[in-house]
């Protein structure tokens, strides 16, 4: 059975901390992403990734940093996270390729910033 | 401004009966995709429909295609309480690695 694991399903973090989210995928897919979901906004992409050590923006990066070192393993960092960073972080996998293939998600993550 | 947009926001219907969302979006597609997403979990792929073709069928599922309306219908039949969650259409920004999602259907079926 596929999988995407991601490393904590509830998380809370102090204003100012460095905040680590972690997804792992089984499948030996390619491509990864991370994406915030925010009530009435949809999912808003914020980096993928293509291939190990690469990285791309999305549409709303400012305030993340991504790390892909290994090809199952895609990390979102939040540098000094912030209240309004408080939300749903799901994570995702496809195949390579343009986007054309179906993603795989994640449980997501619930992030609450104090 | 989003690619999809899902119409309507909220939906509710009684079981056994049709449920109908419908997808628009703004610029040309290779493909365009239906996920579901139970309360407070991850996505789930539903069906993909290619831009060249105008219907797709999987089970209790039936998605349309118009690409000169750009717009996109996810029906539905004979739903049931499990139904209950918000259902997504996703878009592909051509020549690009990215999806893009609309901000969803919130279906409520009741028994």
């Amino acid at each position: 059975d596929v999988k995407v694991t991601q490393s904590s399903r509830y998380l809370v973090k102090r204003t100012g901390e460095k905040v680590f989210l972690e997804c792992v995928q089984d499948m030996d897919h390619e491509n990864m992403f991370w994406y915030r979901q925010d009530p009435g906004l949809g999912l808003r992409l914020i980096y993928f990734s293509y291939d190990v050590k690469m990285k791309e923006k999305g549409d709303i990066p400012e305030g993340y940093s991504v790390s892909r070192e290994k090809k199952e393993r895609f990390s979102l960092i939040l540098e000094s996270a912030s209240t309004n960073q408080t939300s749903m972080y799901l994570c995702a996998s496809s195949l390579l390729g343009l986007a054309v293939n179906e993603q795989f998600f994640g449980p997501g993550t619930r992030l609450t910033v104090l | 401004s989003q690619q999809g947009e899902e119409d309507p926001q909220a939906l509710s219907i009684q079981e056994g009966e049709n449920a109908t969302m419908n997808c628009s979006y703004k610029t040309s597609i290779n493909n365009l995709q239906w996920y579901r997403q139970n309360s407070g979990r991850g996505l789930v792929h539903l069906i993909l429909i290619r831009s060249n073709e105008r219907e797709k069928h999987s089970g209790r599922l039936r998605v349309t295609l118009d690409t000169s309306k750009k717009s996109s219908s996810l029906l539905i039949t004979a739903s049931r309480a499990a139904d209950t969650a918000s259902y997504f259409c996703a878009t592909d920004l051509s020549g690009t690695y990215k999806y893009i999602f609309g901000t969803g259907t919130r279906l409520k079926v009741l028994a």
